[in-house]
């Protein structure tokens, strides 16, 4: 069955650097679009980057644009998120997420890993 | 803009239906959505994708007691004999080139 793990949430002090790690298993990564989207305490969904099957395409939100990196290791089935120069307003709970080519739709989510900048 | 508004509460009663509302801004509404169900301290799942001529696909193992429909700029998703367990958040979701957007969410109460 499809699984997407993340992991590397931490507490890390504001100007901090923390990277984020997403290992899929159960299909075929390299057949998937694959995005990260982020959750504030209490707060709805917001999207926060995407990355095309074989890393060349990518987007970020504006909120992240400049300080965070997405990168794929398609030989590790793995989805990684880079963030630098952190603030508080980054705290949220990281979703890893992946998106069908075929229907342009998220279709399926990790479970998540909690990111909290703070002094 | 590419926005989705939602309201932020809804309920119903245990057993009835509910059918709650994603709108597209305008110039949007040819888009398609999917709609995304978060319960109580868990990761979202994927419910279903809703197109511009109302049709829709749904995920895997999404029971028929869920259903969505499009009127103009509106998708909706509607869930019939209503269960505790459909208590949650909903989101509806869509996309562009180099954007994805999210509605802020939906809270549906079953009374």
């Amino acid at each position: 069955q499809v699984q997407l793990v993340e992991s590397g949430g931490d507490l890390v002090m504001p100007g901090g650097s923390l990277r984020l790690s997403c290992a899929a298993s159960g299909f075929t990564f390299t057949d998937y679009y694959m995005n990260w989207v982020r959750q504030a305490p209490g707060k709805g969904l917001e999207w926060v980057s995407y990355i095309s099957r074989g890393g060349n395409t990518i987007y970020y939100g504006d909120s992240v644009k400049g300080r965070f990196t997405i990168s794929r290791d398609n030989a590790k089935n793995s989805l990684y998120l880079q963030m630098n120069s952190l603030r508080a307003e980054d705290t949220a709970v990281y979703y890893c997420a992946r998106e069908s080519v075929d229907t342009s739709v998220v279709d399926y989510w990790g479970q998540g890993t909690l990111v909290t900048v703070s002094s | 803009q590419l926005v989705l508004t939602q309201p932020p509460s809804a309920s119903a009663s245990l057993g009835a239906s509910v059918k709650l509302t994603c709108t597209l801004s305008s110039g949007h509404s040819s888009y398609a959505i999917a709609w995304h169900q978060q319960q109580p301290e868990k990761g979202p799942r994927y419910l279903m994708r809703v197109n511009s001529d109302g049709s829709h696909s749904k995920g895997d193992g999404i029971p028929d007691r869920f259903s969505g429909s499009t009127s103009g700029a509106e998708r909706y998703l509607t869930i019939s004999s209503l269960q505790s367990d459909d208590e949650a958040v909903y989101y509806c979701h869509t996309w562009g080139t180099g954007i994805r957007v999210f509605g802020g969410g939906t809270k549906l109460t079953v009374l």
